[in-house]
């Protein structure tokens, strides 16, 4: 089993629609987590750190929860530059590793 | 300021060769980290440097080696290359134990 797991999409979203879509993880030892964005054939970009408080960013709502080890990020009033493919991402303590989930895709269109 | 820089952009190498990928890290972060990303997966860990010193190591084999510089650039180095080594080569750098920034990466094809 992947210590992060995601479904990998592509999630097709009307454009101004909300999607959702979480990831598990399987090793507690993580003790960080975050969201990047991937475009096609470019480099991961941070997009934001995930708390168990929640956090928002604008249009963009990252939660985690522990006790059930997931993490969701939900996009509302999607544009089409929201369109890529979206990394769930884990940190030990000592930070020295990320532990990347597959991705899920999303595809925004009008 | 200056992002994280890597070369070269592509390279192409055949069975047996071997390979040296740089980065230079962003202004002010201490640790490098590289990655290995197949086409249709998530990066995986290959290592960590802080401080020119190995600070973690993934599920590579010790063809796969590096090191980092005062300036703390780093090198990849992949000796004795294999066709699934072709990936997108990626490196991050941070202040420890801080969010990773990622350069744009190496794509590397083994022919």
């Amino acid at each position: 089993r992947k210590e992060v797991e995601q479904d990998p999409g592509p999630f097709n979203v009307p454009e101004g629609a909300t999607v959702a879509f979480n990831c598990t993880y399987s090793n507690s030892a993580s003790q960080s987590f975050f969201w990047y964005r991937q475009d096609c054939r470019k480099e991961p970009k941070l997009l934001m750190s995930v708390y168990s408080s929640g956090n928002e960013d604008g249009r963009f709502t990252a939660q985690l929860n522990r006790a059930s080890q997931y993490i969701s990020l939900l996009i509302r009033d999607s544009k089409l530059s929201d369109s890529a493919t979206y990394l769930c991402v884990g940190m030990k303590a000592a930070g020295n590793k990320l532990t990347f989930g597959g991705g899920t895709r999303v595809l925004v269109k009008p | 300021e200056t992002g994280v820089t890597q070369s070269p952009t592509h390279l192409i190498k055949t069975r047996g060769q071997q390979v040296t990928l740089r980065c230079s890290s962003q202004s002010g972060h201490n640790t490098v980290s590289w990655y290995q990303q197949a086409l249709g997966q998530g990066p995986q860990f290959i290592f960590q440097y802080y401080r020119e010193e190995e600070n973690g190591r993934g599920n590579f084999p010790p063809r796969f080696s590096g090191l980092q510089f005062p300036n703390y650039s780093s090198e990849l180095n992949v000796n004795a290359l294999e066709l699934d080594d072709s990936a997108l080569y990626l490196c991050a750098s941070s202040e420890q134990g801080q969010p990773q920034h990622f350069g744009d990466g190496t794509r590397l094809s083994i022919l």
